[in-house]
């Protein structure tokens, strides 16, 4: 059964450091896609990066990567030069791209607070 | 503008007044969701639908039915409402139910059942 863990529920970060978020999760299926997701204090879903399980390299969205160890079954997301604006909550969810179940299952989030 | 539009925004209702919440994409997407999201245990898929007429549980179904009459509409209606049933709600959607697409979100319903 899918499954992913969050194991952070909450992290301060000193503004301009670097920030690891933790993503662990669970599949049978060889063929999967992982997704970050922020959600500001104003509570819209953001999409800000993806990841599938056949990709070689990690994804880079500009000042954010994922740390992508498969064999680990992690896929840790990484903010560089932290900003107050990435204050938020942080979703990390995954879906099985051939599964005919087709459902998306997220984890637990983090709540990342930059501190000025 | 693409969005998901979700109505009503903020609804306070009592046990057992049936409710529909409403969600429409103008993205032409196959692929749409409804989750509640719930402190501490993130957002947890309630129903989907694939395609038009085409839809399936999620982990956490009960007490909810949706119906994909349309491509564009997707609501999640709520028969008899129960107090464990007050969280926020999302409605989403996709291009397809595979490949890499993320999914677009609508801004969300807050629903309190006293």
């Amino acid at each position: 059964a899918q499954k992913i863990t969050q194991t952070q529920p909450g992290m301060f970060v000193q503004e301009k450091e670097a920030v690891t978020l933790d993503c662990t999760y669970d599949t049978s299926d060889p063929s999967y896609g992982l997704f970050w997701y922020k959600q500001p204090s104003s509570g819209e879903m953001i999409f800000l990066i993806y990841q599938g399980s056949y990709d070689q390299q990690n994804a880079t969205e500009g000042r954010y990567s994922l740390n992508f160890q498969k064999a680990r079954k992690s896929a840790n997301l990484v903010i560089s030069a932290s900003q107050l604006g990435d204050s938020a909550m942080y979703f990390c969810a995954m879906r099985e791209l051939y599964s005919s179940a087709s459902k998306i299952i997220f984890g637990s989030g983090t709540r990342l607070s930059i501190r000025p | 503008e693409a969005q998901v539009t979700q109505n009503p925004r903020y609804l306070i209702t009592v046990t057992g007044k049936k409710l529909t919440v409403t969600c429409s994409q103008n993205m032409n997407h196959e692929y749409m969701s409804w989750y509640r999201q719930d402190p501490g245990l993130g957002l947890r898929q309630i129903y989907y639908s694939m395609n038009v007429e085409v839809t399936d549980k999620g982990d956490v179904p009960e007490g909810y039915k949706v119906s994909r009459k349309e491509k564009r509409n997707f609501p999640l209606i709520l028969e008899s409402p129960s107090p464990n049933q007050t969280s926020l709600y999302f409605c989403a959607s996709s291009p397809s139910s595979q490949g890499n697409q993320p999914q677009h979100f609508g801004d969300g319903t807050r629903l309190s059942i006293l």
